[in-house]
């Protein structure tokens, strides 16, 4: 059971680049997040999904896009980096939606360093 | 706007030693909170889930518990071992799917 998977754990890219951020469960949640976590800051919420089709707007949703085609994968696109995105991302899953931190495990992917320059 | 608040920042204590981590909140309105630990580069893992209607969860060595009425949880761990060496998080989760506030977090290290 691979749980949630992220590629690629380490990224340089160049201010005004882009380029997307994978990650895949296995466990057919219905509940895929992305956060950022930074020095003194805690994780915040990018974007969110509760099931196939469905995505909305977490906490810091500027500058990055999501698609949820499918039930395992919940990809993050960085439109255009900026310094200011050089940050780790953490993938979270969960069994299903609406009261989905009530009771149900969250599983998070092992993170992607991002550093842009 | 829920603010969680983890003092420490860092702890640094000798093998067997039993320690508290705490957590604070600002809104007491909440369903529920969770505990993690997270290792150097890794994700975060789920060590303890709390309802709001309870007061204490026990995992092993790990007891944590919660004070609604104070915006308050702790983490205290027994016996702590090198193992036991991460960073440890607290989350609250106040309704909705954006609403779950993470807390800085606390570096532990156990020193053998």
């Amino acid at each position: 059971n691979a749980g949630v998977t992220q590629t690629p754990k380490f990224q340089v890219l160049k201010t005004g680049q882009s380029m997307t951020l994978q990650c895949a469960q296995d466990m057919n949640h219905e509940y895929m997040s992305w956060y950022r976590q930074d020095p003194g800051m805690g994780l915040r919420l990018i974007h969110y999904s509760v099931g196939a089709g469905i995505t909305d707007q977490g906490e810091v949703p500027n500058g990055y896009n999501v698609s949820r085609s499918t039930t395992e994968d919940f990809p993050l696109r960085l439109l255009s980096a900026a310094p200011s995105q050089t940050s780790v991302y953490f993938c979270a899953s969960s069994y299903k939606g609406g009261e989905w931190f009530s009771g149900n495990t969250i599983y998070f992917g092992e993170g992607s360093w991002l550093t842009v320059v | 706007k829920q603010e969680v608040t983890q003092i420490p920042a860092a702890l640094s204590v000798p093998e067997g030693e039993n320690l508290v981590l705490n957590c604070s909140f600002t809104d007491s309105a909440i369903y529920n909170l969770q505990w993690f630990r997270q290792d150097p580069g890794k994700g975060l893992t789920s060590l303890l889930l709390i309802q709001s209607s309870q007061r204490e969860q026990t995992s092993g060595r790990l007891n944590a518990s919660l004070d609604k009425s104070s915006g308050r949880s702790t983490l205290y761990i027994a016996a702590s071992q090198p193992g036991d060496s991460a960073t440890y998080l607290c989350a609250v989760y106040s309704g909705g799917y954006q609403k779950v506030t993470f807390g800085t977090g606390t570096k532990l290290q156990v020193i053998p």
